[in-house]
Formats: structure tokens, C-alpha cells, sequence
């Protein structure tokens, strides 16, 4: 059974920096791309990064290009996205999410989510 | 960036009923999907490649369309399809979703 699970969330000052983790299991990590996507409160669902298989390609939207960072580490079947210079705006649940596409799904599987608040 | 605008944003549909949620896509995509999330809960993939079912959705559910017009549809409404689903493009990169449609149950 394929299981995300994410941490590292909490309350944190604007200008701050923050970690998140999120250990894989029940596939072979290392086979698959990875990707953090997030959702303010309330709102939608905005795509923040994704790493390829061996980590040397990440990719990021204008929104967080610069800031955020991701990297896994495939021999502890983990990912992780360092948040940097967080903005009030960066408040939202963080989701990782594995790679569907040759199965025809781009996120075929989700974390739980965890909880990043950027406030004062 | 290619905007995906769903309509409507909220809706209520009785038991039975036909429910349909269309999304428009500001330049063409080749595909469509579509991802159900309830309340608290992460969100679940529920059609992909416009037409296809995730594996465990009934087959009351179906998808279709074309270019920038996709639609969303349940033959027949029931109580556990009250759910936020999101129609999603990865034609073009970035990523991009629609802002949702809200289904309650009537």
C-alpha cells in the first residue's frame, strides 16, 4: 500500500524558514517523480515543485522560484521542500504527491497534508 | 499559464439527480482531470485522460470533451458524491487547476 506522509508544518514568522519532509512507502521510491502541491485555506489547489527520479531536475512556479527548494533523498525514500523568506501568503496545507503519469495519472497518490501558517 | 475555470463554483443536487461541472481551459489541452476531495481529506484522483475512472469510482461518473471544454458528469446524484472536485491540465507546464466545484447534497 502506498503511504505519504508529511511533517515538518507549524506556525512560523514572515521572513522565516521552514522544512518539510515526506517519507514514502509501499513502491519504489527512487522510480518516480515527486511533487509538493498546496492549498490555502479554503482555496485551490496550486502545484509548488517537482523532482525527478535521481534529484537533479526540480522545477518550481514564479510564486516560489527562488524561495523554496526541493530535494529527496532516495535512499530514505523521503522528499522534502525548504521553505525560505516565507510570506503570509505561503500559509496553506502542504501535500507531496507520487508520479501517476505512466499509469495516466499525473498525482496518482497524496499525503494528508500538513499545515504551514506564516504569521506575526 | 493556462487558466482553468470551472462552473459552477457551488451547486446542490438531490439524491438521483444529474449533476453536471463543466471547466474551460484558456488554450487547448490534450487532456482533462479531474480530482475529488472531501472535507479534511486529501484530494483523490477521479477521471483521468478526460474519460478514464480512477480505479474504485463507480461508473455513475463520467468525463468528456475537447480543446478548452471539458465537462464533468454524475447520471445519477448519491449521498457519499457530495465532495470539492477539481478539474486539473498538464498540457503545458505549469500544473494548473480550477478553482473547484463545491457539490452538497440537497
Amino acid at each position: 500500500e502506498v503511504q505519504l506522509v508529511e511533517t515538518g508544518g507549524g506556525l512560523v514568522q514572515p521572513g522565516r524558514s521552514l522544512k518539510l519532509s515526506c517519507v514514502a512507502s509501499g513502491f519504489t521510491f527512487s522510480s518516480y517523480w515527486m511533487y509538493w502541491i498546496r492549498q490555502a485555506p479554503g482555496k485551490g489547489l496550486e502545484w509548488v515543485s517537482s523532482i525527478n527520479t535521481d534529484g537533479g531536475s526540480t522545477y518550481y512556479p514564479d510564486s516560489v522560484k527562488g524561495r523554496f527548494t526541493i530535494s529527496r533523498d532516495n535512499a530514505e525514500n523521503t522528499v522534502y521542500l525548504q521553505m525560505n523568506s516565507l510570506r503570509s501568503e505561503d500559509t496553506a496545507t502542504y501535500y507531496c504527491a507520487k508520479d501517476g503519469s505512466t499509469e495516466g495519472i499525473p498525482f496518482d497518490y497524496w499525503g494528508q497534508g500538513v499545515m504551514v501558517t506564516v504569521s506575526s | 499559464e493556462i487558466v482553468l475555470t470551472q462552473s459552477p463554483t457551488t451547486m446542490a443536487a438531490s439524491p438521483g439527480e444529474k449533476v453536471t461541472i463543466t471547466c474551460r481551459a484558456s488554450s487547448s489541452v490534450s487532456y482533462m482531470y479531474w480530482y475529488q476531495q472531501k472535507s479534511g481529506a486529501s484530494p483523490k484522483p477521479w477521471i483521468y485522460e478526460t474519460s478514464k475512472l480512477a480505479s474504485g469510482v463507480p461508473d455513475r461518473f463520467s468525463g468528456s470533451g475537447s480543446g478548452t471544454s471539458y465537462s464533468f458528469t454524475i447520471s445519477s446524484m448519491e449521498t457519499e458524491d457530495a465532495a470539492t472536485y477539481y478539474c486539473h491540465q498538464w498540457s503545458s507546464t505549469p500544473p494548473t487547476f480550477g478553482g473547484g466545484t463545491k457539490l452538497e447534497l440537497k
